[in-house]
């Protein structure tokens, strides 16, 4: 069974550009999350989607970040205009069943100049 | 101290020792999950342990958790070299909210040959 697959695996943009990361998740998980871990700092919740709904996105930064999970299958976190606070890994998440196993992908790591 | 908290930062042993690690959480929980991070790669999900067990085995890994303390611990016995990783535990809050989970900073652990 194929894991969580994300991309890209690095994005080196400059602030003000616009980045669009992608998420595949296992197979058949109606769950996936958004994570994202800046420098020195911990693992951040960002966003969980139930199919294509969104049911949390309390985690998220500011209006500049945008994800979607059209037809409930993979998912686009967009970041658009990019700042340099941005810089960190973006880890997507599945899971089966709500308040079970979240399986992460290897994360994209964003470096905005 | 912040949510799914990891003592110690760092620890450092030799091959064939056991480790462990410890985390402290604060918020009343559904169930606490550890993760390991190989260097520049993605999130591993070691173990999951509910707020009704206290105890629990993987291979060479042993969870305990004591919600009344709010607190977990991970013993890695016979250690190897390829234990060398960072440990994550993360929470997920009890009740019907937000599935996002909580991370600490993480245990930073080196195996010496």
């Amino acid at each position: 069974e194929a894991g969580v697959t994300q991309f890209p695996s690095h994005s080196v943009i400059e602030k003000g550009q616009t980045v669009t990361l992608r998420c595949d998740p296992i197979s058949g998980h109606d769950n996936l999350y958004w994570y994202r871990r800046v420098m020195g700092k911990e693992i951040k919740f960002l966003l969980h989607f139930v199919k294509e709904s969104k049911q949390d996105e309390s985690g998220m930064p500011n209006n500049r970040f945008l994800a979607e999970r059209t037809g409930g299958t993979y998912s686009t976190l967009k970041v658009q205009p990019a700042e340099l606070e941005d810089s960190g890994v973006y880890f997507c998440a599945s899971s089966q069943v709500r308040k079970e196993t979240q399986y992460f992908g290897p994360g994209t790591r964003l470096l905005v100049l | 101290s912040q949510q799914g908290e990891e003592d110690p930062q760092a620890l450092s042993i030799q091959e064939g020792e056991n480790a462990t690690m410890n985390c402290s959480y604060k918020t009343s929980i559904n169930n606490l999950q550890w993760y390991r991070q190989n260097s520049g790669r993605g999130l591993v999900h070691l173990i999951l342990i509910r707020s009704n067990e206290r105890e629990k085995h993987s291979g060479r890994l042993r969870v305990t958790l004591d919600t009344s303390k709010k607190s977990s611990s991970l013993l890695i016995t016979a250690s190897r070299a390829a234990d060398t990783a960072s440990y994550f535990c993360a929470t997920d809050a009890l009740g019907g909210g937000a599935d996002g989970l909580t991370f600490g900073k993480g245990t930073h652990l080196i195996i010496q040959p």
